[in-house]
């Protein structure tokens, strides 16, 4: 079975800073997908970004971006230039190419300081 | 325009007693999740449908079920709620064999909590 592991219960960042957050996967699959979601405090979960695993080239959206490291199964978000609006619960996700199941990491608390 | 929509978003329960909660979408996802989320962890899977198939994770209680009767509609339905089953339950909708829409859409949740 797949497992997500965000080592980071918790991280910090001023405003107009970047951030890193880690995680890391197990998976005996070559083909997967892997994502990142924002969960505000009492609001909806939303994609930040979105990596396919047959892709080499890191996904990027706007101050987002990854580090996706195949063989180390290790796929890091990237924040730049933090705003105060994201401060959020994030969570690494993983889903197979050809299952339907996606699955959590245990989720990092990004904390925004102005 | 809400594309995941979850009634109602706070129910309250008495211990024991019948609680269905209801999950609808407009994106003519064929793939439909239940998820349960404890304060400030990650969402655990208890259930997902691909159309009409059910697929039940190893360690959901008896307790919880679910129903889809159309490719809108899911519910989950916790038949005895014990003070354990207080968290936020949320749906989500996935699309599955297109790569184009490999993304999880999440409702709101409904906040379930046991009296």
């Amino acid at each position: 079975a797949q497992t997500v592991t965000q080592s980071q219960p918790e991280m910090s960042v001023q405003e107009a800073e970047t951030v890193t957050l880690s995680c890391t996967y197990d998976t005996s699959e070559s083909d997967y997908y892997l994502f990142w979601y924002k969960q505000p405090p009492s609001r909806q979960m939303i994609l930040v970004i979105r990596q396919e695993a047959y892709k080499q080239q890191n996904a990027t959206e706007n101050r987002f971006s990854v580090n996706f490291q195949k063989a180390a199964k290790s796929f890091s978000l990237k924040i730049s230039d933090s705003q105060l609006g994201d401060a959020a619960m994030y969570f690494c996700a993983y889903r197979s190419r050809y299952g339907n199941k996606l699955v959590f990491g245990a989720g990092t608390i990004l904390r925004v300081k102005s | 325009d809400a594309m995941v929509i979850q009634n109602p978003r706070y129910q309250v329960t008495q211990f024991g007693k019948p609680v269905t909660l209801s999950c609808s979408q407009t994106l003519n996802h064929n793939v439909m999740y239940w998820y349960q989320q404890k304060s400030s962890q990650a969402p655990k899977l208890l259930f997902h449908y691909y159309d009409k198939d059910f697929n039940n994770e190893a360690d959901t209680p008896d307790n919880f079920q679910s129903r889809r009767p159309n490719t809108s509609f899911c519910f989950l339905d916790i038949r005895s709620p014990g003070l354990g089953d207080a968290a936020m339950y949320l749906c989500a909708t996935s699309s599955a064999g297109r790569d184009l829409n490999t993304e999880a859409f999440f409702g709101q949740g409904t906040r379930l909590t046991v009296v």
